[in-house]
C-alpha cells in the first residue's frame, strides 16, 4: 500500500508570496493532519481533517489555511509568506479520526523563505 | 494530557541494545504509550504502541511496569541506520482530536561505528 506521498518536497518562495502544498493521504484513510516542524519549536499541530471538515486548528495565524476534499486529499495553503514560515511542513493520515496516536507521515515538504 | 520526561539525547555502538526511558507519571488509566522514530527531514514514523507489560514488533520492544509511570523502548542491536530522534507520547489513542498530540523534544540517538 503507498504510504502518505507530499507534494512539492522542496519549494523556495519569497516573502509576501503563497504556496500551495498537497497532501495525498494513504488508501482508505480519511483523517489528515498537518504540522510544521522547526528547530527551534518542534513539531507544532497546524490543522486536522476528516471527511472534509476541518476538526480543529492549532495556535497559528490566519494567513494559515487548509481544506480536504471528497478523496480525502488535502492542501494547505499559507498567504504572505514571512521569513518564519521557512519549516518542514508535514502531513499524516490516520485510519479514523480517533486514531491520532496511530498516524502516518509524509516525508514532508521543505518551505525556504527568502 | 500525560506530560512525558525523556532523555535529550543518547549514544550508542553499533551492535549493541539500546534502551530509551520515557516518564509519564500522571499516566491516566485510558492512556497508551506511542513511540515514534524520525529520521532527518523525513516524517515521524509509528514504531509501537503499548498499553501494559510487554509489547513486540519487528521494529521494536515496549516494556511498561505495572504502575505504568514509565516505558522503556528496547532496539535490539542497533545499527548507524537507527540514528534518529525518538518521541514518546502518552494519550488517549481513541481521543478526537489531533490537536491535543504533543511530540516533544524526543531523544536523539546516535549510533557510532
Amino acid at each position: 500500500k503507498a504510504g502518505v506521498t507530499q507534494t512539492p518536497r522542496y519549494l523556495i518562495k519569497t516573502r509576501g508570496q503563497q504556496v500551495t502544498l498537497s497532501c495525498s493521504p494513504i488508501s482508505g484513510h480519511r483523517s489528515v493532519s498537518w504540522y510544521q516542524q522547526t528547530p527551534g519549536q518542534g513539531l507544532q499541530f497546524l490543522f486536522e481533517y476528516f471527511s472534509e471538515t476541518q476538526r480543529n486548528k492549532g495556535n497559528f495565524p490566519g494567513r494559515f489555511s487548509g481544506r480536504q476534499f471528497s478523496n480525502s486529499r488535502s492542501e494547505m495553503n499559507v498567504s504572505t509568506l514571512e521569513l518564519g514560515d521557512s519549516a518542514l511542513y508535514l502531513c499524516a493520515s490516520s485510519f479514523r479520526q480517533e486514531r491520532f496516536y496511530e498516524q502516518y507521515f509524509g516525508p514532508g515538504t521543505r518551505l525556504t523563505v527568502t | 494530557l500525560a506530560k512525558t520526561t525523556q532523555p535529550i539525547s543518547m549514544d550508542s555502538y553499533e551492535g549493541q541494545e539500546v534502551n530509551i526511558t520515557c516518564s509519564h507519571n500522571n499516566i491516566a488509566t485510558n492512556d497508551y504509550i506511542t513511540w515514534y522514530q524520525q529520521f532527518p527531514s523525513q516524517g515521524p514514523r509509528f514504531i509501537i504502541q503499548g498499553y501494559k507489560t510487554k509489547v513486540t514488533n519487528e521494529v521494536a520492544s515496549l516494556f511498561i511496569p505495572a504502575d505504568r509511570k514509565s516505558s522503556t523502548l528496547s532496539l535490539p542491536r542497533v545499527s548507524l541506520s537507527d540514528t534518529a530522534v525518538y518521541y514518546c507520547l502518552v494519550g488517549d489513542p481513541w481521543y478526537s482530536s489531533a490537536s491535543k498530540i504533543i511530540f516533544g523534544s524526543g531523544t536523539r540517538l546516535s549510533i557510532r561505528p
